[in-house]
């Protein structure tokens, strides 16, 4: 299996633009994880899902964020609109179950200027 | 609620030196920790990982760590650095049964490995 597949790999927009992060998690496993790292805050957890469903979202920080899984296969992170405050390496990491190894992606490494 | 402190967020140690990372946390209810490693720009990788029982946990690349709840204490050691474990080290505390859509990462710790 190839791991989790994160695109794009760098980001850099302006202020105010959209932004899309986006995530293939490994083939068979029913947990997807969204994090956040930056040097203040560390890793943070923004949202998971099972099964496609988002189950708590309690760390997405405002309405900006917004989170899908449309399917098994694909999952999507967007900032709309973004800030500089955003600027952080994005992580996407799946596992089997709850309580298994999570995989984690490569990361997108976003800079909003 | 639960908490991560790794003390010193960045260790040198010479090649063949012994490693140690401390971390110390907080946790109301039996707690299940974690190390991950992180190479430069990549993403963490689990080294190893305690739930309950054996207090001396083995992991992978020749890494170990005790939980010893007296001193609220997870340190990850290894006896003999090698170049290649330079990298950032995080310990992670869930009290949720393990569950890793409760995970607390404390702030990682760099390690540098001089030849």
């Amino acid at each position: 299996d190839a791991g989790v597949i994160q695109s794009p790999r760098h980001e850099v927009t302006e202020m105010g633009q959209e932004v899309t992060l986006r995530c293939k998690p490994i083939s068979g496993h029913d947990y997807l994880f969204w994090y956040r790292q930056t040097m203040m805050r560390g890793l943070e957890l923004l949202i998971y899902f099972n099964n496609n469903v988002p189950i708590d979202d309690s760390g997405m920080p405002e309405d900006r964020f917004s989170a899908k899984m449309p399917n098994a296969s694909f999952s999507t992170l967007k900032i709309q609109p973004s800030e500089p405050r955003d600027s952080a390496v994005y992580f996407c990491a799946s596992s089997r179950t709850d309580y298994t190894e999570a995989f984690f992606g490569q990361g997108t490494r976003l800079t909003v200027v | 609620a639960q908490s991560v402190t790794q003390l010193g967020s960045h260790v040198s140690v010479s090649e063949g030196a012994l490693v140690l990372l401390r971390c110390n946390y907080s946790s109301s209810v039996p707690p299940y920790l974690f190390w991950y490693v992180q190479y430069p720009n990549q993403g963490l990788q689990l080294l190893l990982k305690y739930t309950t029982g054996a207090t001396l946990v083995k992991g992978i690349n020749g890494f170990e760590a005790e939980f010893k709840k007296s001193e609220t204490s997870f340190h990850l050691t290894k006896p003999s650095a090698h170049m290649s474990d330079a990298a950032e080290y995080f310990c992670a505390v869930s009290d949720s049964g393990g569950s890793q859509g409760n995970l607390i990462f404390g702030k990682g710790t760099k390690l540098s490995v001089k030849p």
